[in-house]
């Protein structure tokens, strides 16, 4: 059964630009999470989806936004890339979005902002 | 607003040494609870989790971890770590919410000498 997958796994943009990561979740997960990983702040949650819907946000920027499609997939975006940016950007996913189901992190898109 | 500590930021150990890893939390409704484990150049993996029950939950690869209510923490053991456990160990809590909405420690940088 294939995990979580990410694309692209690494990157380089330049400040100002946007840029759009996405997510394939375990087949059969229903819920999508997005994290921000740094040395400085760790990891921090970024939003979830469940069935196409957002269902928290986390206290980043209106410049962060996310969506989920039918089959699950979601992407996320930055727009107006700023240098504090640069991060690995983490994706999981679990069945439900209810409390007792394991959440399955993919290895992540690291994102350079220059 | 919820937050994690965990109490050490690099431990470093001799195989076949002991280990024990302080994670506490602030937040005084139900939780859930977790151990993802790091590998160098490797996505999160989840070691072990609490959601009720026995206080007292085994994980993958001889972890352990006691959730101890009265004191908000949930400490990870192992009682003989060896070299393949050097890794970033991160406690993390559900409180409330939705399933994906996890909130992280810094994380643990555990150093294994053979």
């Amino acid at each position: 059964k294939a995990g979580v997958t990410q694309t692209p796994r690494y990157l380089i943009k330049t400040r100002g630009q946007q840029v759009t990561l996405s997510c394939s979740p375990i087949s059969g997960h229903r819920s999508v999470s997005w994290y921000q990983q740094t040395p400085g702040q760790g990891l921090q949650f970024l939003f979830e989806y469940f069935s196409e819907t957002q269902r928290n946000k986390g206290n980043f920027p209106g410049r962060f936004s996310g969506r989920q499609f039918s089959n699950s997939r979601s992407e996320m975006n930055v727009s107006t890339l700023e240098l504090g940016d640069s991060a690995l950007y983490l994706c999981a996913s679990s069945i439900g979005s209810v409390s007792g189901n394991t959440i399955y992190f993919g290895e992540g898109s690291w994102l350079t902002v220059v | 607003a919820q937050s994690v500590s965990q109490h050490n930021h690099h431990v470093i150990l001799s195989e076949a040494a002991s280990l024990e890893l302080g994670c506490n939390y602030s937040y005084g409704g139900t939780v859930n609870l977790f151990w993802y484990v790091q590998y160098p150049g490797q996505h999160l993996q989840l070691l072990l989790k609490y959601f009720s029950g026995d206080p007292l939950v085994k994980g993958i690869k001889g972890f352990e971890a006691e959730f101890i209510k009265s004191k908000f923490s949930f400490n990870l053991r192992k009682p003989s770590v060896q070299w393949s456990d050097t890794a970033e160990y991160f406690c993390a809590v559900n409180a409330g919410g939705s399933q994906g909405n996890l909130i992280f420690g810094k994380g643990t940088k555990l150093s294994v000498k053979p």
